[in-house]
């Protein structure tokens, strides 16, 4: 059974520390979506990408957030530095069947904590 | 500016009984909507969706239900059970992107 792998599942780090997040799409999907859970905005769309390309990245505080896909099978979001506001839950989704709306496959998320 | 709206955070009810979730979408380019379904500690999954063009779809004890002139998508789950107890996240595509809402919690008592 085909699945978006995420690790860590949890992260405890420092305010001002590096985090990375990888997330492992699905084989032959060619759409990976960033996405963050918190209480207000729900699931809210940090950067997705399409065939490895960043197609919007908009919801993303540029000057400490950056996400890229070193290859087909490896997304990554980084935040540097990280503050206490960081914490949640970070989802990784990946997409791509027959049409451009098919479902989208979750990982199970990276429960980022910041202290 | 949240484009997709679901206005209860939670819900209660009997098993047995329907249960009915609600969401609003301001965006009339919205062409493809989706519900997921998600319990603690795991991603979200795909439950039903259903087409702009349509104004039903249905997958066994779930029914989703779209009203474009409203701009309102409901999802009936009948009969509930215990286990359809999670958050549940109303989703709207534009084929590119997917946006989703803060959820609703339901739960189902024995």
């Amino acid at each position: 059974d085909a699945r978006v792998t995420q690790t860590p599942r949890h992260k405890v780090t420092e305010m001002g520390q590096e985090v990375t997040m990888r997330c492992q799409p699905i084989l032959g999907h060619n759409t990976v979506f960033w996405y963050r859970q918190t209480m207000m905005q729900g699931l809210e769309l940090l950067a997705y990408f399409r065939n490895r390309a960043p197609l919007d990245d908009s919801g993303m505080p540029k000057d400490r957030f950056s996400a890229e896909m070193p290859d087909a099978t490896l997304a990554t979001l980084k935040i540097q530095p990280s503050e206490p506001r960081d914490s949640a839950v970070y989802f990784c989704a990946s997409g791509g069947g027959q049409t451009p709306s098919s479902p989208l496959h979750f990982g199970n998320g990276t429960r980022l904590t910041v202290t | 500016d949240q484009q997709v709206k679901q206005n209860s955070p939670s819900l209660s009810v009997q098993e047995g009984r329907i249960s009915i979730l609600n969401c609003d979408y301001t965006n009339s380019m919205f062409d493809y909507f989706l519900w997921y379904k998600k319990y603690p500690a795991e991603g979200p999954t795909f439950l039903i969706s259903i087409s702009s063009i349509k104004d039903k779809n249905e997958d066994g004890r779930f029914t989703v239900f779209l009203n474009k002139s409203a701009k309102h998508l409901s999802l009936h789950i009948v009969p509930s059970q215990p286990g359809d107890s999670a958050v549940y996240f109303c989703a709207a595509s534009t084929g590119n992107q997917f946006y989703f809402g803060t959820g609703t919690s339901l739960t189902v008592i024995p």
